[in-house]
């Protein structure tokens, strides 16, 4: 089956500085990658949608400015959380589209960053 | 605006029993529905979708339109269906994948 790699696993950064996950598609290309955002207990929030060479499209209420999402390539994309606060501190994941009949999204793994 | 809604937050049951895992939706097109799972520290993986009305490890689910659900349904539950399960909703462009705030099956010996 199709795979998604997210690396770091688990980051922990100081306040302020900036942490780059990366999310690759390992045997598949991509045009469309998705980051979410999950709190303890809870579900997945949608954070915003990567399509490869172009602007990613923001769910309302993300900054797009402290959430910086480049998807430069159809296996990579990349989510760098800028200045970060404690408040940031959660799992993020990502999925990844298999276009075709029968589309269908496979997930990363997850990163957990701290922000200390 | 897309909604996924799943009223449980925990369903337990006895292994043999059957068990549903409700669902419900809103959406103002015509919606694409999955069901994902995630076992104890693994990824989330697709389990089934709406379109290829598959059964997968004895799971079923059917879109009901005018109820608008997609509820989860197994007429006996395993102890290793113990799970997280997710019902999401995306739009046949594919653009968006919303994901309702997870049931919590645990089936009991």
């Amino acid at each position: 089956g199709a795979v998604v790699s997210q690396h770091p696993s688990w980051v922990i950064c100081k306040s302020g500085t900036s942490v780059k996950i990366e999310c690759r598609s390992l045997d598949f290309q991509a045009t469309t990658m998705f980051w979410y955002r999950q709190f303890p207990k809870q579900s997945l929030m949608l954070m915003a949608t990567s399509n490869e060479g172009s602007k990613a499209t923001y769910e309302q209420g993300v900054e797009k400015d402290k959430f910086l999402i480049n998807h430069a390539s159809l296996t990579l994309s990349t989510l760098t959380v800028t200045s970060a606060h404690p408040e940031d501190s959660s799992f993020y994941i990502c999925s990844a589209l298999l276009p075709g009949q029968g589309v269908q999204a496979f997930f990363g793994q997850g990163t957990r960053l701290t922000v200390v | 605006a897309q909604r996924v809604t799943q009223p449980e937050k925990l369903l337990s049951v006895f292994k043999g029993a059957p068990v549903e895992l409700k669902c419900n939706y809103s959406y103002s097109g015509s919606p694409e529905l999955f069901w994902y799972v995630q076992y104890s520290r693994q990824r989330l993986q697709l389990l089934l979708r709406h379109i290829s009305r598959e059964s997968i490890k004895g799971f079923t689910a059917d879109l009901n339109k005018g109820e608008t659900s997609f509820h989860l349904k197994k007429p006996f539950a395993q102890e290793e269906d113990s799970a997280m399960y997710y019902c999401a909703l995306s739009g046949q462009d594919f653009n968006k994948f919303y994901f309702g705030s997870g049931t919590k099956l645990n089936v009991k010996p």
